[in-house]
């Protein structure tokens, strides 16, 4: 079982928007700034897509974006594209003793 | 462009100790300013964090692998490891190589991954 708890899936059709919830506790998510967003095609490795809970690093399209209330962080793809298609995994800091924590991963089908 | 390498045996006994090595390229680990981190993904399942080592030697590990684990960095050959002991069939995934910038908390550049079987 993760740490963060993510929707086992999520679908949208070409054009639309989805976003992808990934929840914690006040010890994660809640409690620090450090939440990133990496989506995995099949046999890939995972690619970098939002930090810092909101952060876009270059090359990334602003399709993507990210926030956080609570302790709960989201990822928002707009204008859903067919190569969005993919896993996507959440990450946050929790603390110095247990570092890194992920969510579960998310499978996004677009239709 | 920093670019990291996996590479190791991709299948290992059970009880033994499985072990990997990252290169890492286009940076150098002795800069500073990087973890350098490990971290898995069981076949079909989501990610796990393993650990991270910082060039001075200085490491981190998950709590749940802590008795296990031992990474290790030889700034010489800008290489990293991983080592972990007594492994079962439970320890068969993609094993990654990744770089964490000291600023964040974020894994900026992952290796392509390795997969790694323990069975007899």
């Amino acid at each position: 079982q993760s740490a963060l708890t993510q929707p086992r899936s999520v679908s949208g059709s070409p054009g639309q928007s989805v976003t992808i919830s990934c929840t914690g506790t006040s010890s994660d998510v809640g409690g620090y700034n450090y939440v990133s967003w990496y989506q995995q095609h099949p046999g890939k490795a995972p690619k970098l897509m939002i930090y810092d809970v909101s952060k876009r690093p270059s090359g990334v399209p602003d399709r993507f974006s990210g926030s956080k209330s609570g302790n709960t962080a989201s990822l928002t793809i707009s204008g859903l594209q067919a190569e969005d298609e993919a896993d996507y995994y959440c990450c946050s800091y929790a603390g110095s003793y247990t570092s890194v924590v992920f969510g579960g991963g998310t499978k996004l089908t677009v239709l | 462009q920093v670019q990291l390498q996996e590479s190791g045996p991709g299948l290992v006994k059970p009880s033994q100790t499985l072990s990997l090595t990252c290169t890492v390229s286009g940076g150098s680990i002795s800069s500073g300013g990087y973890y350098w981190s490990w971290i898995r993904q069981h076949p079909g399942k989501g990610l796990e964090w393993i650990g991270y080592i910082y060039y001075s030697g200085s490491t981190y590990y998950n709590p749940s692998l802590k008795s296990r684990v031992t990474i290790s960095v030889d700034t010489s050959k800008n290489q990293f490891s991983l080592k972990l002991s007594s492994v079962t069939a439970a320890d068969t995934a993609v094993y990654y190589c990744a770089r964490i910038p000291l600023t964040t908390v974020v894994i900026d550049y992952w290796g392509q991954g390795t997969l790694v079987t323990v069975s007899s």
